[in-house]
């Protein structure tokens, strides 16, 4: 499977502290996307890094892409309970079009 | 409304029936996508569409059908409903210059 894996699984935090979360795929990507889910919602697009780029910022959130390692880490920063949710990373294949391959996601609680 | 919507947003069937879910997009975007979100198993593509008629198979497409006539709509019909295919199923559309995908609330279905 071309399917990303997210490391950690979970992640527990208190509010005001960073939170990161790691994402790795197998093959040459066209880009990677970031998206948030709260509990019973749909997935909510944070921020796209393309494959020559290596870092992006989105008001807290940071994202870094190693195209050699393959993997890429979301950072958010000064977390709030807001925050609570979980983040899946999402890789856009190339030759696959506009086709994306989720991961299985991290899930952050972010206590008050 | 501007968005995606998804209809119903619940529904529980019995095994063999056959079951429609609706999606609707108000943006035009040419791709759109249906996905099972599953625990243990993140998001799966069933299938997708790049424009209306044109549709293709995604990572788990046995036991639905779907049909695009109109840009606008992407039902998925599941044939003969199956307990495993009890899942959440959510819809998902894009432009195909912007890569991003754009989710409806989804559809909670139980088989019984």
């Amino acid at each position: 499977s071309q399917q990303g894996e997210e490391d950690p699984q979970a992640l527990s935090i208190q509010e005001g502290e960073n939170a990161t979360m790691n994402c790795s795929y197998k093959t040459s990507i066209n880009n990677l996307q970031w998206y948030r889910q709260n509990s019973g919602r749909g997935l909510v697009h944070l921020i796209l890094i393309r494959s020559n780029e290596r870092e992006k910022h989105s008001g807290r959130l940071r994202v870094t892409l190693d195209t050699s390692k393959k993997s890429s880490s979301l950072l958010i920063t000064a977390s709030r309970a807001a925050d609570t949710a979980s983040y899946f990373c999402a890789t856009a294949f190339k030759a696959a079009g506009n086709k994306l391959t989720f991961g299985g996601g991290t899930r952050v609680l972010v206590k008050p | 409304d501007a968005g995606i919507t998804q209809s119903p947003r619940y529904k529980i069937t019995e095994t063999g029936r056959q079951v429609t879910l609706m999606c609707h997009q108000t943006w035009s975007h040419s791709y759109m996508f249906w996905y099972r979100q599953d625990l243990g198993h993140g998001l799966r593509l069933i299938y997708y569409s790049a424009a209306a008629d044109i549709t293709d198979k995604g990572e788990v497409p046995d036991g639905y059908v779907v049909s695009r006539s109109k840009t606008e709509n992407f039902p998925l019909t599941l044939e003969s409903a199956t307990r495993s295919q009890t899942s959440v199923y959510f819809c998902a559309s894009s432009d195909p210059t912007l890569y991003e995908q754009y989710f409806g609330p989804g559809t909670r279905l139980t088989v019984t």
